[in-house]
């Protein structure tokens, strides 16, 4: 069973830039997390992906956008970066059957963000 | 609104002694999940146990126990004889049945002393 995968694991951007982290799903799965989680800080919801489409968002801004592809795959997408924008960014598959979800969250190992 | 506290931010045991996390949960939902994550160095947020708001029976893993009350909103997790590798910070969380967005605490850091 291959578990869920995301790239690059660091990333340096300067403010005003454009960044898209990537992530593999784990087998079995066809929902896509997204997470930001920054320093001291639990976990925060940005969205979520089903079915290629949004399945609900969290708070957060619009220069925030996702994708998923055929493959369940995804990707996050921060437009105008702003110095808080700096963070883990952690990508977590899950499993929704008959309309619910059928599994507890799976994370990857996370995407640090740093912007200058 | 969904809401999870833990309200210990640092804790620090020596190695053997028995440690208890606390979690409190507020939701208006009838139909809930419950989880603890750990959360190593590495960043990997590693999957625990889940509850559903139904099943109310303690739990027992290895040297992991959870203790969930609806009476009280809280789901703790108990560590017995800790060990070094328990090292990490630990996080309680809470989603609706569609487990659509799950809201998670502040975390618990657990450092265990050799």
């Amino acid at each position: 069973e291959t578990g869920v995968t995301q790239s690059p694991t660091h990333l340096i951007k300067t403010r005003g830039q454009q960044v898209t982290l990537r992530c593999s799903s784990q087998s079995g799965h066809n929902t896509v997390s997204w997470y930001q989680q920054a320093l001291g800080q639990g976990p925060q919801f940005i969205f979520q992906y089903y079915r290629e489409e949004e399945n609900g968002r969290g708070n957060f801004p619009p220069r925030f956008s996702g994708l998923q592809f055929p493959n369940y795959s995804s990707e996050l997408n921060v437009n105008a970066l702003e110095l808080d924008d700096s963070a883990l960014y952690l990508c977590a598959s899950s499993l929704i059957a008959g309309g619910f979800y059928n599994s507890p969250l799976h994370f990857g190992n996370g995407t640090r963000l740093t912007v200058t | 609104a969904q809401k999870v506290t833990q309200a210990q931010t640092e804790i620090s045991v020596v190695e053997k002694e028995d440690v208890t996390l606390d979690c409190v949960y507020e939701t208006r939902d009838t139909t809930y999940y419950l989880f603890w994550y750990k959360q190593p160095p590495s960043g990997e947020l590693v999957f625990l146990i889940r509850r559903n708001s139904f099943d109310e029976q303690n739990e027992i893993s290895g040297r992991y126990s959870w203790n969930f009350q609806k009476s009280t909103s809280s789901f703790n997790f108990t560590i017995t004889a800790s060990q070094v590798v328990d090292s990490a910070v630990y996080f309680c969380a809470l989603s609706d049945s569609t487990g659509n967005q799950f809201y998670f605490g502040t975390g618990t850091s657990l450092t265990v002393i050799p």
